[in-house]
């Protein structure tokens, strides 16, 4: 079956610009992360969705970060005025509802601030 | 003190090699566990979870030591596929959420 789809696989924008990165979960899972992950180093949680509860936004770095996600579905990660060290790899990952289960992860979104 | 810990490596064994890494958590509530696997520039993806009883899955092993708190995977004879970064997960079950605590990752190079 279909995995964890994110678009787009890589963007370029400029400092100052707003993007915007999509996640697509594995159908049926109700739960969905974000995370980001710089060059070298290990995984900085951004925010999380479960179900209709409200988000886990405890992660997100700074008020130029926001996300939502619509139908307990699709979910876009929105970055405002990018500045360089917005530079990273987005990763999006879903799981079953269920506890003991674990995430499976999209190939993730290179982000390249100039 | 962080919520998870690893020893960031690199473990540089030749292959063939046993070998073994750690990971302790801070949260003693915590329920479940994984062990995933990240190859450079990718994603990670899961490589076994962790059971109360300790199991196996082919060359790997992974035990959880609750009374100390901390889980390990063993790799016995290793290959150079191997290499890679080995993140140790917890679910510490805290404020009601299913939120998956990523350890920094150890990594790990087998050599010829």
């Amino acid at each position: 079956g279909a995995g964890v789809s994110q678009s787009p696989s890589n963007k370029v924008t400029e400092k100052g610009k707003d993007v915007e990165l999509r996640c697509d979960p594995i159908s049926g899972h109700t739960a969905l992360y974000w995370y980001r992950q710089s060059l070298g180093q290990g995984l900085e949680f951004l925010i999380y969705f479960q179900g209709n509860s409200a988000p886990d936004k405890s992660g997100l770095p700074s008020d130029r970060f926001s996300a939502e996600r619509t139908g307990g579905s699709v979910s876009t990660l929105t970055i405002q005025r990018t500045q360089q060290e917005d530079s990273a790899v987005y990763l999006c990952a879903s799981r079953p509802g269920q506890i003991n289960q674990p995430q499976h992860f999209g190939d993730g979104t290179r982000l390249s601030i100039l | 003190r962080k919520e998870v810990e690893q020893d960031p490596g690199p473990f540089n064994v030749p292959e063939g090699a046993t070998v073994a890494f750690n990971c302790t958590y801070s949260n003693s509530a915590s329920q479940s566990f994984f062990w995933y696997r990240q190859d450079c520039r990718k994603e990670p993806k899961l490589l076994m979870s962790v059971y109360s009883s300790g199991n196996e899955d082919g060359r790997f092993t992974a035990q959880l030591n609750r009374a100390s708190q901390y889980i390990s995977l063993l790799i016995r004879d290793s290959k150079l596929s191997d290499s890679a970064t080995y993140l140790c997960v917890v679910n510490p079950l805290s404020g009601g959420y299913n939120k998956l605590i990523f350890g920094a990752g150890t990594r790990l190079a087998v050599h010829p």
